[in-house]
């Protein structure tokens, strides 16, 4: 049990440029979360996967936002046309039925800073 | 839906002494409540958590929180505090039953404590 990854941990874009991050889900945990995080805010929901299959998606998910799952391990975020609104730490986390569903177990997050 | 207000932003406290963080909750579904610590530049770590049973749980560290129905409330405590415990600290809640399964959790805005020497 290495913990949940992502990559990378920080990045620096200019607006209107498309980012992709990645994460890594501790082995063996099938459900998957996304949430993001702004300066002086609690963590908020984006996304969940249980597998590869995207059960729900928060309404703080633009179109411009896309989240793949594709085999049921790692997932990635996309945001294309980044605007500076988008500036925020995004957060990864994952739980499986052995460890309690609504235990859920993050990672370090990425930091996009939007230019 | 849920939600969660932590009533302090800062909490400045003096090396040794007690602290106490508040949170309240909203829900009109039963839920289960967490608390998280970030340390800077680092993900989220879980504290506490309260699913059932005792509403007086204890993390390996000292902290301790009680759930406590009535108020909706699960206030974090610690009799002594320590340079170490200098953070930023989230409460959260996530549903009992969720239909699309997600549980997600929904957090307050945290309180930064700091720990004064």
């Amino acid at each position: 049990d290495t913990g949940v990854s992502q990559d990378p941990r920080h990045k620096i874009t200019k607006r209107g440029q498309n980012v992709t991050f990645r994460c890594d889900p501790i082995s063996e945990h099938n459900r998957l979360y996304w949430y993001r995080q702004t300066l002086g805010q609690g963590p908020e929901f984006l996304t969940y996967f249980q597998n590869e299959a995207q059960l729900e998606k928060s309404r703080l998910l633009s179109d411009r936002f896309s989240a793949e799952r594709p085999k049921g391990s790692f997932s990635t975020l996309e945001i294309q046309r980044t605007e500076q609104g988008d500036s925020a730490m995004y957060l990864c986390a994952s739980s499986s039925k052995t460890s309690g569903y609504n235990e859920q177990f993050f990672g370090p997050g990425t930091r996009l800073t939007v230019l | 839906a849920q939600s969660v207000t932590q009533l302090d932003s800062q909490v400045p406290v003096f090396e040794e002494a007690p602290v106490e963080l508040r949170c309240n909750y909203s829900s009109s579904v039963s839920v289960y409540l967490f608390w998280y610590v970030q340390y800077p530049n680092q993900g989220l770590q879980l504290l506490l958590k309260y699913l059932s049973g005792s509403t007086l749980v204890e993390s390996i560290n000292g902290f301790e929180a009680e759930f406590n129905k009535s108020q909706t409330s699960f206030h974090l405590r610690k009799p002594s505090v320590h340079i170490s415990d200098t953070a930023e600290y989230f409460c959260a809640v996530s549903p009992l039953y969720s239909g699309a399964g997600s549980y997600q959790l929904t957090f307050g805005k945290g309180t930064k404590l700091s720990v004064i020497p």
